[in-house]
């Protein structure tokens, strides 16, 4: 079954401290993944895709096919980070799947 | 710049009403879906559709229905509104799965009651 799992549904983190937000996949195929933010009172909106290998604000994520993992990391979150964010799998039969999601908090 | 447009905003509709939910985008994308957001359950892919007179089902398209005559418009078709379709509805558009971004609506609030 294509699946992803976000673990924590809230990340609480003051201003500066490092952020690592949990994604998981089951997909028996190659996958494609992606982090979706979705900042208040905004559309959904892409944050980085895996087959870029790049870093959006300060965030990078790393596939690891061993682990089935993406996880997104930051070494210093900032307050405008707090968002909702979403780990998201492109399957071979052109379906897009969404994780449950996890919110950022970042306190001052 | 419109890209994908989504009808009404917010919506309350009585159990067993009918209602449809319209979704345009202005990109010539071909795959287009429908999402349903709940608190705690994230994003379910309702119906998805690769390109103008196709469609197929989603995690949970129980309940809806959908069409694709033209490329632009993918509506979503709840024929007999029921309290469980309270949630938010996304539609979104990409020019393919694979390594592209999809771009989302900005989201349709309905409430059955």
């Amino acid at each position: 079954a294509q699946r992803v799992t976000q673990p924590e549904k809230l990340l609480s983190v003051f201003k500066g401290a490092p952020v690592e937000l949990k994604c998981n996949y089951s997909y028996s195929g190659s996958p494609e993944l992606f982090w979706y933010v979705q900042y208040s009172r905004q559309r959904l909106q892409l944050l980085l895709r895996h087959i870029s290998r790049e870093s959006i604000k300060g965030f990078t994520a790393d596939l690891n096919k061993g682990e089935t993992s993406f996880h997104l990391k930051k070494p210093f979150a900032q307050e405008e980070d707090s968002a909702m964010y979403y780990c998201a799998l492109s399957t071979n039969t052109d379906k897009l799947i969404f994780g449950t999601g996890t919110r950022l908090q970042v306190f001052p | 710049n419109a890209g994908v447009t989504q009808t009404p905003k917010f919506r309350i509709l009585k159990i067993g009403q009918s209602m449809t939910l319209q979704c345009t985008q202005d990109m010539n994308h071909n795959y287009m879906y429908w999402y349903r957001q709940d608190p705690g359950m994230g994003l379910k892919l309702i119906y998805y559709s690769v390109g103008a007179g196709i469609t197929d089902k989603g995690e949970v398209p129980n309940g809806y229905n959908v069409s694709r005559s033209t490329t632009e418009d993918f509506p979503l078709r709840l024929e007999l509104a029921a309290p469980s379709q309270t949630s938010v509805y996304f539609c979104a558009s990409s020019y393919r799965p694979e390594g592209s971004e999809a771009f989302f609506g900005q989201g349709t609030r309905l409430t059955v009651v």
